[in-house]
C-alpha cells in the first residue's frame, strides 16, 4: 500500500463553520505533512510532524491547527476561516525528513470558504 | 535563498523524447536536486531525485551539469499520460530538508 488518503475530496464551509481535513497512510512513514496550493501555483508548506511531534510551522494562522494523533494519521482543523484560504490542501508522508527521501502525496482536499 | 526556474511551458509529440531543463545557479553542494510532477487533479508524484551523478529510473533519466548549475529531466517516450506540470526542486539542510518548488513546467503532449 504506497497510498496517501485524503478525507473529504471536497468541502464547502462558511466562515463561522469548524471542520477537520483528514490524511491517514499505512507505509510505516514517520513524517508527515500539509501543504496549501492555490490554482496554477506550486504546493506551499504549512507543517512538518517528524515522528507525531510538530518540527515546522511556516508561520501559518491559528485558525489552521494540526494534530497527528498517530503515526498513521494526520488532521488538520479548520476554524473561522477566511474567503482567501480557499485552496487545495495536499498531505503527503515520507519514511522520515531527510534530504533524499521521497514524498507521497495524497489527492487532496479543495476547500472553498464562503 | 536557494531557487530554481523553469519554462513556464513546453510541447512535444506523442512518442518522441522530452528535455525539460531547470536552473538552478545558487544550489549550494549539498542540495539535493528532485522533480515531481502533477497530474491535473491529483496530488504531485515524485520522478527522480539526483546529487551530481546523472541518474536513471523507470519513469525517467535526471542529467545533472557538471557544475550543478543547472539540470535536465529527460522522459524518453513521452505519451499522453505524461502531461502534467513538472516541478524542479531543491532539498537539503539549508531549507530544513524540505522541497523548495520551483514555479513548474506545463508538459503538453500533442498526439
Amino acid at each position: 500500500d504506497t497510498e496517501v488518503t485524503q478525507t473529504p475530496k471536497h468541502l464547502v464551509m462558511g466562515m463561522t463553520n469548524k471542520k477537520s481535513l483528514k490524511c491517514e497512510q499505512h507505509m510505516g512513514h514517520r513524517a508527515m505533512y500539509w501543504y496549501k496550493q492555490k490554482a496554477k501555483k506550486p504546493p506551499e508548506l504549512m507543517f512538518v510532524y517528524s515522528y507525531e511531534k510538530l518540527s515546522i510551522n511556516e508561520s501559518v494562522p491559528s485558525r489552521f491547527s494540526p494534530e497527528c494523533p498517530n503515526s498513521s494519521l494526520l488532521n488538520l482543523h479548520l476554524h473561522a476561516l477566511q474567503p482567501e484560504d480557499s485552496a487545495l490542501y495536499l498531505c503527503a508522508s515520507s519514511h522520515r525528513v531527510d534530504d533524499k527521501e521521497k514524498l507521497f502525496f495524497g489527492s487532496g482536499t479543495q476547500l472553498s470558504v464562503l | 535563498d536557494a531557487k530554481t526556474t523553469q519554462p513556464n511551458s513546453m510541447e512535444s509529440n506523442e512518442e518522441e523524447p522530452v528535455h525539460l531543463p531547470c536552473n538552478h545557479s545558487t544550489i549550494s553542494g549539498t542540495d539535493y536536486i528532485h522533480w515531481y510532477r502533477q497530474l491535473p487533479s491529483q496530488g504531485p508524484e515524485y520522478v527522480i531525485h539526483g546529487l551530481t551523478s546523472n541518474v536513471n529510473n523507470r519513469m525517467a533519466s535526471l542529467a545533472i551539469a557538471e557544475d550543478r548549475k543547472s539540470s535536465t529531466l529527460i522522459l524518453h517516450r513521452a505519451t499522453l499520460r505524461d502531461a502534467a506540470v513538472y516541478y524542479c526542486i531543491l532539498k537539503g539542510r539549508r531549507s530544513n530538508y524540505q522541497l523548495i518548488w520551483g514555479a513548474g513546467t506545463k508538459l503538453i503532449i500533442k498526439p
